[in-house]
């Protein structure tokens, strides 16, 4: 299954299946991405990062794709399972000159249902 | 392990009564961050201390003040607490990489306003 546009609230995918999340992010000036999955009454848990100098990243069951060119930032599930079951933020990092560090502006999450 | 510890979990407060949340951390980190999350949406920034220097959000109001007395501590003061406050706060922390470093984030305070 796969979510299309930064809006789209819910993806509903059957256990096994792929799944891939879509965001599109603001600032053509972001140097770094991340996504976060979170669970109900937990904090946000860290998947994956990628820098804009690379163009996909891979880890375990996870895939990010970035395409710096549209803005949009993309992650892949392979053979997704209940335990997905969550919201996903995706984050991007925006320089704060001031602090000479980051701060991370979150998009809008989209929850993932996977059925069994 | 926890890492980034917030208590209480839960936390009830009156309207207008003064509340302060807590955070700490055992990863050393020398960020460390206030996010607010209502229901059914995006974490969004308050403010950052970057070691000791406080840097605000422009939109963050007044009402929400932080102290940070050591680099295992932060606090998140609501001076009068408004129903509208009533969310989700989360603390993070990073390593200074240049911008570069994840945030940890810890479980969360749910505040109740009534």
């Amino acid at each position: 299954g796969e979510s299309v546009g930064l809006h789209l609230p819910t993806l509903s995918v059957q256990e096994g299946d792929n799944s891939i999340i879509n965001c599109a992010y603001s600032n053509s000036a972001s140097d770094y991405f991340i996504w976060y999955k979170q669970e109900s009454g937990k904090g946000p848990q860290f998947i994956i990062d990628i820098r804009s100098n690379m163009d996909k990243r891979q880890g375990q069951r996870v895939t990010v794709l970035l395409n710096k060119t549209v803005k949009h930032l993309s992650l892949q599930i392979a053979a997704t399972q209940p335990g997905d079951s969550a919201v996903y933020f995706c984050a991007e990092n925006i320089w704060h000159g001031s602090s000479n560090t980051g701060k991370l502006i979150f998009g809008q999450g989209t929850t993932l249902q996977v059925k069994p | 392990d926890a890492m980034v510890i917030q208590n209480p979990r839960y936390q009830v407060t009156q309207f207008g009564k003064p509340v302060t949340l807590s955070c700490s951390q055992t990863l050393n980190h020398n960020v460390m961050y206030w996010y607010q999350q209502k229901s059914s949406q995006a974490p969004k920034l308050l403010f950052h201390y970057y070691d000791k220097d406080f840097n605000n959000e422009a939109d963050t109001p007044d009402n929400f003040q932080s102290r940070r007395p050591n680099t295992s501590f932060c606090f998140l003061d609501i001076r009068s607490p408004g129903l509208g406050d009533a969310a989700m706060y989360l603390c993070a922390t990073s390593r200074d990489e240049g911008g570069y470093s994840p945030l940890h984030f810890g479980n969360g305070t749910r505040l109740t306003v009534t």
